[in-house]
């Protein structure tokens, strides 16, 4: 398995472009989560999903988008991106919601 | 509203010393707790988890973590530091779902040979 996978590794914008965060995995996990890391704030929940078309929002939705077509993937959209948009996004997995999360190795966003 | 302290933002130690991280919790109830280590460049990983009965927790590399519902501390303890222990720790606890998660700010620990 290769467990969590995220793409790009690294990515650069300027202010206003669009883009899309792929994160993939495959172990069948139901639950999945996107979270930003700013330093000194530790993670923050984005969004999450229980399962194939269903999706909900975390504690800072505001500005992504997702959606869950597969189990396998769940890709999170900057849909205009503002600098306060530069981060550290992770992707987690989880068999169930009550299971143990399972991290990818982020993804590092600069927006100037 | 539920909410993780780590009062420590970096901790330095030799290899081989014990070590103790800090982490504070707010919870209504008997609460979920957890430590995540995110070594350089990598993603989380979960050292151990807390959720009923025994509140001495072992995990993984070593490390074990106390619950005290008294203090509402939850430290991660290990005996004997390695320096490949050096990375950032995270102290975690749900809001509205077990996998919802509100993380500490994070203890960076170095580790000095």
């Amino acid at each position: 398995n290769a467990g969590v996978t995220q793409t790009p590794k690294f990515q650069v914008l300027k202010t206003g472009q669009s883009m899309t965060l792929q994160c993939a995995q495959d172990m069948n996990h139901e639950y999945m989560s996107w979270y930003r890391q700013d330093p000194g704030m530790g993670l923050r929940l984005i969004h999450y999903s229980v399962g194939a078309g269903i999706t909900d929002q975390g504690e800072v939705p505001n500005g992504y988008n997702v959606s869950r077509s597969t189990t396998e993937d769940f890709p999170l959209r900057l849909l205009s991106a503002a600098p306060s948009q530069t981060s550290v996004y992770f992707c987690a997995s989880a068999l169930a919601v009550e299971e143990t999360q399972y991290f990818g190795p982020g993804t590092r966003l600069l927006v100037l | 509203a539920q909410s993780v302290t780590q009062p420590d933002i970096h901790i330095t130690v030799s290899e081989g010393a014990s070590l103790e991280l800090r982490c504070n919790y707010s919870y209504g109830a008997t609460p979920y707790l957890f430590w995540y280590v995110q070594s350089p460049g990598q993603g989380l990983q979960l050292l151990l988890k807390y959720f009923s009965g025994d509140t001495l927790v072992q995990g993984i590399k070593g490390f074990e973590a106390e619950f005290k519902r008294s203090q509402s501390s939850f430290n991660l303890r290990k005996p004997s530091v390695h320096w490949s222990d050096a990375a950032e720790y995270f102290c975690a606890v749900p809001s509205g779902g077990y996998n919802k998660l509100i993380f500490g700010a994070g203890t960076r620990l170095a580790v000095h040979p």
